[in-house]
């Protein structure tokens, strides 16, 4: 148990549905992350949130679309997918100390996701 | 921006004997180097990190040694277990604003440790 919990584990969506993942994390931290992992290739910043505000947008397609209402959770709306956004999705969080301390990642396990 | 190599993409060992993950970096301004490890349907773990400051750094059977006028940096692990069996990735960032933002991470090393 890493504190940091996603749902759903697995999900199969056709390319005209809409779907959201969810990602909370229990250990207090103030950052929040959205990872891309595609076979062969190196995880993909998506998103980052500190203090519940967005600060990285890595050029990510419109097509998904975050939330983070609080500091505790993180949302990825998922619109018009295509197949090739079939990945694991990895939430992560972090104690973000200042300028000079980078923090610890703290991963989820993921959300397997098959675009059909 | 920054590029990780990370070499080999596979790595396969018997129990007891020694693995060695290879990465490079190009931006000469990071100072940040952490290892992650990812076991089989988990997220990955951070098991080690070294800062610019210092050229070496053990916990237990693991290090990881770090060459800045080569840009290069290494993960060693002795007296290999089954339980080392993971995906191991290396990563890079300039620490300061916010590092973990700007972390790059390799490919990703396959190691298999045969009992």
């Amino acid at each position: 148990e890493t504190g940091v919990t996603q749902t759903p584990r697995h999900l199969v969506m056709g390319m005209t549905n809409k779907k959201s993942l969810k990602c909370e994390q229990h250990l207090g931290h103030n950052a929040m992350y959205w990872y891309k992992q595609s076979a062969k290739k190196p995880l993909e910043l998506m998103f980052v949130y500190s203090l519940e505000e967005r600060v990285e947008n890595n050029s990510v397609p419109s097509r998904f679309s975050p939330e983070c209402p609080n500091s505790s959770h993180l949302f990825l709306h998922l619109h018009t997918l295509q197949p090739e956004d079939s990945a694991l999705y990895l939430c992560a969080s972090s104690q973000e100390w200042g300028f000079w301390e980078p923090g610890e990642l703290f991963f989820g396990e993921g959300s397997r996701l098959t675009v059909l | 921006g920054e590029n990780v190599e990370q070499h080999p993409s596979t790595l396969s060992v018997q129990e007891g004997d020694s693995a060695v993950i290879k990465c490079t970096y190009s931006d000469s301004a990071s100072n940040y180097f952490p290892w992650y490890k990812q076991e089989l349907g988990k997220g990955p773990q951070l098991i080690i990190d070294i800062r610019s400051n210092v050229g070496e750094k053990k916990d237990q059977r693991i290090a990881v040694t770090l060459n800045k006028t080569a840009k290069h940096f290494s993960l060693h692990i002795t007296e290999t277990q089954p339980e080392d069996s993971a995906v191991y990735f290396c990563a890079a960032s300039m620490a300061g604003g916010g590092s973990n933002y700007k972390l790059t991470f390799g490919k990703g090393t396959l190691l298999t440790v045969n009992p």
